[in-house]
């Protein structure tokens, strides 16, 4: 069964640095997304990105906060200064065109911790 | 106001019951409706989509009330395997909107 897979599965960083969360979404979906979930908290949509630009995004989602798509295969979330308030479950998620918007995929998570 | 809010919870019943979750969502434009499911410190998965007239899954039922703005997820013969956190997962803006808002989620604890 196509999955979506997420790297690192842990990373533990210090306030201020960057981070970079990797992503290799469903081959053939078009739509790609990434949530957070906060520990014991709900998951949080924080952008959504199709045909290579961002469609929607959050107030989450501010300057600090980055995506990209270098490939063909891999989508990125990059954090250019981590704060403390950044740490959080870090889900990739994505669907086809032609599914129901709601309908995702999600991988299983990048947890990051921020010391 | 929260936007999609749900039962407390935790839901503690023995296997074979049949247990119901509640939800209401905020905004009357909503469009898209669905039930995730987490496990602990897992990714959310689908369980169902949500249709206006309501449907069924093997043991699984899903009704909207759009007058009411109110989605409710019944489950009979409950399983130990149907013990994880229950999510009400709703398309808050509407349509040409992709993001979801979920709720903070119900936990049901299946008891042998």
């Amino acid at each position: 069964e196509p999955e979506v897979t997420q790297t690192p599965s842990h990373q533990v960083t210090q306030m201020g640095q960057e981070v970079i969360l990797r992503c290799v979404p469903i081959s053939n979906h078009l739509y790609f997304y990434w949530y957070r979930q906060i520990l014991g908290q709900k998951v949080e949509f924080l952008v959504s990105f199709y045909n290579n630009e961002i469609s929607e995004k959050s107030e989450i989602f501010d300057d600090q906060f980055s995506v990209e798509r270098p490939d063909g295969s891999n989508f990125t979330l990059k954090i250019r200064s981590t704060k403390l308030e950044d740490s959080a479950m870090y889900f990739c998620a994505s669907n086809l065109r032609d599914r129901a918007v709601g309908e995702l995929f999600f991988g299983e998570g990048s947890r990051l911790t921020v010391l | 106001r929260k936007e999609v809010e749900q039962d407390p919870g935790p839901f503690n019943v023995p296997e074979g019951a049949t247990v119901a979750f509640n939800c209401t969502y905020s905004n009357s434009a909503s469009q898209s409706f669905f039930w995730y499911r987490q496990d602990c410190r897992k990714e959310p998965k689908l369980l169902m989509s949500v249709y206006s007239s309501g449907n069924e899954d093997g043991r699984f039922t899903a009704q909207l009330n759009r007058a009411s703005q109110y989605i409710s997820l019944l489950i009979r013969d409950s399983k130990l395997s149907d013990s994880a956190t229950y999510l009400c997962v709703v398309n808050i803006a509407g349509a040409g909107s992709y993001q979801l808002t979920f709720g903070k989620g119900t936990k049901l604890s299946v008891i042998p």
